[in-house]
């Protein structure tokens, strides 16, 4: 998966508890996303980074909260995790966005469930 | 909104056959990206096509734009079991890529 590693790949939360996802590259590119996949809903973008420090919100951002301290990780914190936020959230990267958005390379996924 | 819409959501095709899925889109666009997920997968980018590109190949895929039209369609050609999998456009505008809710094609060996 191109050098992208997500973690965990699966957990299992309650409602209420903060949760932390991590995306890690190895491809140093600048562009980094967080999406989430529900049925129904195909891929909505959460936030997205293109620097270090440097992030925006995307489509459904409410509730989640981004941080990226380093060119190669991307954090995607659940602040109070809800039952609406169970879903399945891929990390993706790209060399260019902006306007000029080139290809996107994913990670494998991160399966959350919130009870 | 400048998600892609694509049609039909869900095909099922004998293998060899040739299946056609379409994207419509609403706004003006940079480029048009399709990508596949197989089941459980994360998405793997397949062709990138142009504003100002009207068709583009790689190898077993023909992807065509028209921006009259506002829609673009992937053909994949002599199908394959292996080929199953949800295919989605994606639009490249003014904000990172918007994804539509894909095309669910089982290809029937």
């Amino acid at each position: 998966d191109a050098g992208i590693t997500q973690s965990p790949r699966h957990k299992v939360t309650e409602t209420g508890t903060p949760v932390t996802l991590r995306c890690h590259q190895t491809e140093n590119h600048r562009y980094m996303y967080w999406y989430r996949q529900d049925p129904g809903h195909g891929l909505r973008l959460i936030h997205y980074s293109y620097g270090v420090k440097d992030t925006d919100k995307g489509e459904v951002s409410d509730g989640y909260s981004v941080s990226r301290s380093k060119t190669e990780d991307f954090l995607l914190t659940l602040e109070s995790a809800t039952s609406s936020q169970t879903s399945v959230y891929f990390c993706a990267i790209s060399a260019t966005g902006g306007t000029t958005n080139e290809k996107l390379f994913f990670g494998s996924g991160t399966q959350l469930s919130v009870l | 909104s400048q998600q892609g819409e694509e049609d039909p959501q869900a095909l099922s095709i004998q293998e060899g056959e040739n299946a056609t899925m379409n994207c419509s889109y609403k706004t003006s666009i940079n480029n048009l990206q399709w990508y596949r997920q197989n089941s459980g997968r994360g998405l793997v980018h397949l062709i990138l096509i142009r504003s100002n590109e009207r068709e583009k190949h790689s190898g077993r895929l023909r992807v065509t734009l028209d921006t009259s039209k506002k829609s673009s369609s992937l053909l994949i050609t002599a199908s394959r079991a292996a080929d199953t999998a949800s295919y989605f456009c994606a639009i490249s505008g003014n904000t990172p890529l918007v994804f539509g809710k894909g095309t669910r094609l089982s290809v029937i060996a």
